[in-house]
């Protein structure tokens, strides 16, 4: 399969927990993006990488959220301190160049308890 | 104001019907357009690109007003199989709209 994969697929942990996610992009795609979407609403943007640089992060990122993308291949998201408000499907996404169509994974969905 | 808002929705048709949907952005240097697919739980496919000169797919027809700063896109011939949420987006920026929920029934 050589689709954009998320890792986990579910994720259910305790109000305080860390959590982190991983995502593998398409190989060669440079750009590599992260959404949260509740239900209802359209993907808000957290974050974007091209290639190892972090190019924007959206003000919904807080401190408690961070990003990496070590090597310009996987990324991950990691959660401190988990809050129920932090419940919602983490999409990740990935394209070649800038103007060019982004290809989601099935995304993890995190339920903080 | 949003980078992209999109029609809230949702449009109930019948089968046969004729929907459009618009979506406005605020980056007037936006280049490129795109309109996804979203079905329930699942994560957003593309359905189409929108090319200036305004382009189409079989049922879909996807449109640029770059004066306006909105793309639309119209679904002719609605199937069931076309009940989803469309979400537009704006690529450089890559912020997607909220999605317009179309349902539509038998």
């Amino acid at each position: 399969d050589t689709g954009v994969s998320q890792d986990p697929r579910h994720k259910i942990t305790k109000r305080g927990q860390n959590v982190t996610f991983r995502c593998d992009p398409i190989s060669e795609h440079n750009r590599l993006y992260w959404y949260r979407q509740t239900l209802g609403q359209g993907p808000e943007f957290l974050t974007y990488f091209q290639n190892e640089a972090q190019l924007e992060k959206s003000r919904l990122l807080s401190d408690r959220f961070s990003a990496e993308r070590p090597k310009g291949s996987f990324s991950t998201l990691e959660i401190q301190r988990t809050e129920q408000g932090d419940s919602a499907m983490y999409l990740c996404a990935s394209s070649p160049t800038l103007n060019t169509e982004a290809f989601f994974g099935q995304g993890t969905r995190l339920t903080v308890v | 104001r949003k980078e992209v808002e999109q029609d809230p929705g949702p449009f109930n048709v019948p089968e046969g019907a004729t929907v459009a949907f618009n979506c406005t952005y605020s980056n007037s240097a936006s280049q490129s357009f795109f309109w996804y697919r979203q079905d329930c739980r699942k994560e957003p496919k593309l359905l189409m690109s929108v090319y200036s000169s305004g382009n189409e797919d079989g049922r879909f027809t996807a449109q640029l007003n770059r004066a306006s700063q909105y793309i639309s896109l119209l679904i002719r011939d609605s199937k069931l199989s076309d009940s989803a949420t469309y979400l537009c987006v704006v690529k450089q920026d890559m912020r997607f709209g909220a999605g317009t929920r179309l349902t539509v029934k038998p």
